[in-house]
């Protein structure tokens, strides 16, 4: 099993480019996150999707979309890219569920610079 | 909200034990994970706890107090390549049906094994 996959693993732009994160998971989960990790702040989650067609706002979401057509990918876009967004990006994916032992599943990372 | 405490950084010597803390600030608490991350790769699932008391996997332990906001992950007979940050995650229910419940992880715990 593949588990998450991210694509691609390093990308550089210059600000005001465009491009789109993929995240392809194929274990069936029912939720997808996209999370930035920098220096001193942690995990913090962009948005979150708990099903096909479903989509929402997670904790810093500004200057991101996400589309989630099928069930198995995520995709994250920036739509005009700022330096502000150099960051290392996780996919993870999860089962759905009230509670019980459901961790995140993430993929390798994505490491993005802005020029 | 919910509010994560870590260390930020520790060390400890090979063949020890060493006790990483968290201490949490939530509204309906529903779980508590501990995720390792070595330099430059995914965070990966460790162990969860929901009731009070000690889970424990191997050379790894995991405890939770809910009276007390408070988890510990122990890591015994430490080995080098047990360097990595340790990252605490606490799921908190949002009182609303439909299953998603959020997860926000601490800053993580750096911490280095030396010989």
């Amino acid at each position: 099993n593949a588990g998450v996959t991210q694509t691609p693993k390093f990308r550089v732009l210059k600000t005001g480019q465009s491009m789109t994160l993929l995240c392809a998971q194929d274990m069936n989960h029912e939720y997808m996150y996209w999370y930035r990790q920098d220096p001193g702040m942690g995990l913090r989650l962009i948005h979150y999707s708990v099903g096909e067609g479903t989509t929402a706002k997670g904790e810093v979401p500004d200057g991101y979309n996400v589309s989630r057509l099928k069930k198995q990918n995520f995709l994250l876009g920036l739509e005009s890219a700022a330096p502000s967004q150099t960051s290392v990006y996780f996919c993870a994916s999860s089962k759905r569920g009230l509670g019980g032992n459901q961790p995140q599943h993430f993929g390798d990372g994505t490491r993005l610079s802005i020029l | 909200g919910q509010n994560i405490d870590q260390p930020t950084e520790m060390t400890a010597t090979e063949g020890a034990i060493v006790q990483i803390n968290c201490t949490y600030q939530t509204s309906g608490f529903n779980g508590l994970f501990w995720y390792q991350q070595h330099a430059g790769e995914a965070p990966t699932f460790l162990s969860y706890n929901v009731l009070d008391g000690l889970e424990e996997k191997g050379r790894f332990s995991s405890f939770l107090s809910r009276s007390k906001g408070y988890s510990y992950l122990l890591l015994k007979e430490l080995q080098m390549k047990d360097s990595a940050s340790y990252l605490c995650a606490v799921r908190a229910s949002r009182g609303n049906s439909g299953g998603y419940q959020k997860v926000t992880f601490g800053t993580g715990t750096k911490l280095q094994v030396i010989p």
